[in-house]
């Protein structure tokens, strides 16, 4: 039972352009989401999150979204640059339980 | 400073043989996990510990054992291992409290590097 789902494996984005990588969930418990940023052979690093009672936060280049009608968050980056290749991996908690349940991950290729 | 760091990096083993995988945290965090990503890339947790104690375990075989000696460090040891224990293992650590600033960095997750666990 996929709590978390990421539906596109891959997302290719010409330099300077916006990427947008979508994340839909299933649990309505979730509170709090995360969006993680992984290079091949290293661990996940953290980018950015949203506690369910916003719709949306902002850290530079990064945006999240949230529309919990719809059980649906995503990554806006703009613009996007060749550094910003990597897998994107949304996540998604319910406060207090230590439990995090990862999608599967949307591979980004930033073209120059 | 390595925040989350785990050895081995890289662990080629036999079925059946008994191996350790540590992991060290030096940001204070109270709590530590383990996940196994698969060969489908499916990031899944495996085990939690808050200040030493098991909070989560999420149904995996009893061949695995956490070990916590300390809030620092948290060691995963397989027994009998198998062909579909292959997979790449991933320690994190998080402080379960908001930062300063708001919620933005709220129950961030550190990740160390992975051990490749390869079964032959």
């Amino acid at each position: 039972d996929q709590q978390v789902k990421q539906n596109s494996p891959s997302l290719s984005v010409q330099e300077g352009r916006i990427s947008i990588l979508n994340c839909d969930y299933t649990n309505s418990m979730f509170d709090y989401f995360l969006w993680y940023k992984k290079y091949p052979a290293e661990g996940p690093t953290f980018l950015i999150s949203i506690s369910s009672i916003k719709d949306k936060n902002e850290d530079g280049r990064f945006t999240v979204f949230l529309n919990k009608s719809a059980k649906h968050l995503s990554l806006h980056i703009v613009p996007s640059q060749p550094g910003d290749s990597a897998v994107y991996f949304c996540a998604a908690t319910h406060s207090g339980t230590y439990k995090y349940i990862f999608g599967t991950g949307t591979r980004l290729k930033v073209l120059a | 400073d390595t925040a989350v760091s785990q050895t081995p990096k890289y662990l080629v083993t036999q079925m059946g043989n008994d191996k350790s995988i540590k992991c060290e945290q030096n940001l204070g965090h109270d709590t530590m996990y383990w996940y196994k990503q698969d060969s489908k890339k499916f990031l899944k947790i495996m085990f939690s510990y808050n200040n030493k104690e098991l909070i989560i375990n999420e149904t995996v075989p009893n061949r695995f054992s956490p070990k916590s000696p300390d809030k620092a460090h948290l060691n995963l040891h397989i027994n009998s291992l198998e062909l579909g224990d292959s997979a790449v293992y991933f320690c994190a650590s998080s402080q379960e409290v908001p930062t300063s600033g708001g919620a933005s960095s709220y129950n961030e997750q550190f990740f160390g590097p992975g051990t490749r666990l390869t079964v032959l």
